[in-house]
């Protein structure tokens, strides 16, 4: 059952392009996104969040896109550097209830 | 800055043996959580837990795991007898309030069931 779904396993970008990672959602009910970032043998690391109300929100390089009608959010880093290769991960909540769902992730080489 | 600690990194058991994860969830912190990852897999939600009971399951969560909170700083994820498939790492998470939060992870506990 893979309510959040990460279609593209790896990613290879060169320093100083943009990073655009995508992630596609089933569940209409989920009204919280996040993207985390995971380096080897260390535990998942938040990065940025969107609610469903809105439908961009930037920190920095990281900006995640939202299109609620598609079920379809994007994790853009810009300019992209070394130290941002990592696994990333998409998550959602249901207002249901507290469970976080995850994609399987992304794989993100920066090429220096 | 304040972050979630886990012990141990590493465990090996016999299929079969009780194993108890533990985790310390970042001190002001009210709902716990853990979830697995198998390897090459997506991580996947286990249980929540505040206020001293479970408040969500996933199926997963059957009746060879519990989880306590035996103290005010402890949060553990006991397997009863474990299995072949239950070979994973184990996240532990917590979050101050309510989900809506952004959930503080701790390292992972890497298990490996022979």
């Amino acid at each position: 059952d893979q309510q959040v779904k990460q279609n593209s396993p790896s990613l290879s970008v060169q320093e100083g392009r943009i990073s655009i990672l995508n992630c596609d959602y089933t569940n209409s009910m989920f009204d919280y996104f996040l993207w985390y970032k995971k380096y080897p043998a260390e535990g998942p690391t938040f990065l940025i969040s969107i609610s469903s109300i809105k439908d961009k929100n930037e920190d920095g390089r990281f900006t995640v896109f939202l299109n609620k009608s598609a079920k379809h959010l994007s994790l853009h880093i810009v300019p992209s550097q070394p130290g941002d290769s990592a696994v990333y991960f998409c998550a959602a909540r249901s207002n249901t209830g507290n469970q976080f769902y995850f994609g399987t992730g992304t794989s993100l080489t920066v090429i220096p | 800055e304040p972050e979630v600690t886990q012990t141990p990194s590493h465990q090996v058991t016999q299929m079969g043996q009780e194993v108890i994860l533990r985790c310390v969830p970042i001190s002001n912190h009210l709902y716990f959580y853990w979830y697995r990852q198998i390897l090459g897999q997506k991580v996947e939600f286990l249980v929540s837990f505040y206020n001293n009971e479970i408040s969500e399951k996933s199926e997963i969560f059957d009746d060879q795991f519990s989880v306590e909170r035996p103290d005010g700083s402890n949060f553990t994820l006991k397997i009863r007898s474990t299995k072949l498939e239950d070979s994973a790492m184990y996240f532990c998470a917590s979050t101050r309030l309510q989900a809506g939060e952004t959930q503080y992870f701790g390292p992972g506990t890497r298990l490996l069931v022979l």
